[in-house]
């Protein structure tokens, strides 16, 4: 079984700082995908970006960027400019196959406060 | 607009009480998903379906019960619901392997449920 570990429960920065997120996972799988998700107070859960392991370069959609590290199973989240409306838990989570019947293993989740 | 709908959006019940969760979805994805979320916690899978006609037990399964109506549609049964089931439940549906191009998974916008 797979699992995901996100441990920074907290995180408050400035508004226009950048900010990491840290992620691990554990798996025995050479294949699969990791995705963060946001999710605000409304507690919709909004896909940010996601990464296939097989690709070595790390993905990138507009302020949010991710660190891949498939050798040290490690996938961190930066996002860049932060905005107000950035405030949110982020959720990090493995997929085995894109699409797979067996859904997501989701980490515990990084509550991000964005400071005026 | 498309997506996942999922009824009712709130929901309190007396310990013992029995109710069922509905969620469509309207993009003729073959998987469905089921989870819950807990304070101070990633979703959690339930049950899943990936494809009319078959589930499959996810990884928090105890108390539930469901059923791929359709391929439409997924629902959730509590038969007799404790405090510990107290939750949000979301409920999500992605396309077959293939779908590259688009969200791996859509998610519901969930169904906060009290247990007393």
């Amino acid at each position: 079984a797979q699992t995901v570990t996100q441990s920074q429960p907290e995180m408050s920065v400035q508004e226009a700082e950048t900010v990491t997120l840290s992620c691990t996972y554990d798996t025995s799988e050479s294949n699969y995908y990791l995705f963060w998700y946001k999710q605000p107070p409304s507690r919709q859960m909004i896909l940010v970006i996601r990464q296939e392991a097989y690709k070595q370069q790390n993905a990138t959609e507009n302020r949010f960027s991710v660190n891949f590290q498939k050798a040290a199973k490690s996938f961190s989240l930066k996002i860049s400019d932060s905005q107000l409306g950035d405030t949110a838990m982020y959720f990090c989570a493995f997929m085995k196959q894109l699409g797979g019947a067996d859904g997501l293993t989701f980490g515990k989740g990084t509550h991000l406060i964005i400071q005026p | 607009n498309a997506g996942v709908t999922q009824t009712p959006k709130f929901q309190v019940l007396k310990t013992g009480q029995s109710m069922t969760l509905q969620c469509a979805q309207d993009m003729n994805h073959n998987s469905m998903y089921w989870y819950r979320q807990d304070p101070g916690m990633g979703l959690r899978l339930i049950y899943y379906s990936a494809s009319e006609g078959t589930t499959d037990k996810g990884e928090v399964p105890n108390g539930y019960n469901v059923s791929r109506l359709n391929k439409r549609e997924f629902s959730l049964r509590l038969e007799s619901a404790a405090p510990s089931q107290t939750s949000v439940y979301f409920c999500a549906s992605s396309a077959f392997p293939g779908d590259r191009n688009i969200r791996p998974q859509h998610f519901g916008d969930g169904t906060r449920l009290s247990i007393l």
